[in-house]
């Protein structure tokens, strides 16, 4: 199984809303990487994860919370988020932080819209 | 940051064109990798060349990179419409251990 699958593929969520995006990998990957994307824009580095514990915040606001309860599951808490948040989500795995080769594997990303 | 500079920005050909799409980058790296994404959708890993490669093949595509000159080419020949998309490269840089994306190059490709 060589596929990362992301749930919902679309949110609508007001800025009072609590929500959460999921993410899961079954090939063994032992880093999980969250980004954020705008539209025409590179994906920007939100969070990484290697082996089950936060190895890196991009200085990312605290109305976005990861967590990582196992090494296949990464989920993305979403706590009063501003219109500006709406972007795609996109949720990645790869070996391992710090092995190489590190090529990435994404999933399909999340649209998520704050109103 | 963002270290990886795609040009042209965008790309309009026909079907059975090729098509040649640029990165610099500014720092040493470990490896150098492009990824295509369609419209709205995930990334997709098309090819990772090492530091140490000059040239790399894969089906229809062609990647070189130039240390010296901090700089890698996407070719990909006999162009598809089903190859319309935006490609990005993404620099495995020495001493850290994330990727950072260029700017991306989007192709369109004309039946």
């Amino acid at each position: 199984d060589t596929e990362v699958t992301q749930t919902p593929k679309h949110l609508v969520m007001g800025m009072t809303n609590k929500k959460s995006l999921k993410c899961e990998q079954h090939m063994g990957h032992r880093a999980m990487y969250w980004y954020k994307q705008k539209a025409k824009k590179p994906p920007e580095l939100m969070f990484v994860y290697s082996y089950e514990k936060l190895s890196i915040n991009e200085s990312v606001p605290s109305r976005f919370s990861p967590e990582c309860p196992n090494s296949s599951l990464l989920n993305l808490h979403l706590h009063a988020l501003q219109p500006e948040d709406s972007a795609l989500y996109l949720c990645a795995s790869s070996q391992a932080n710090g092995q190489r080769p590190n090529e990435q594997f994404f999933g399909p990303g999340t649209r998520l819209t704050v109103l | 940051s963002q270290q990886g500079e795609e040009d042209p920005q965008a790309l309009s050909i026909q079907e059975g064109e090729n098509a040649t799409m640029n990165c610099s980058y500014k720092t040493s790296i470990n490896n150098l990798q492009w990824y295509r994404q369609n419209s709205g959708r995930g990334l997709v890993h098309l090819i990772l060349i090492r530091s140490n490669e000059r040239e790399k093949h894969s089906g229809r595509l062609r990647v070189t990179l130039d240390t010296s000159k901090k700089s890698s080419s996407l070719l990909i020949t006999a162009s598809r419409a089903a190859d319309t998309a935006s490609y990005f490269c993404a620099t495995d840089n020495s001493g850290y251990s994330t990727l950072t994306f260029g700017k991306g190059t989007m192709l369109l490709v004309s039946p």
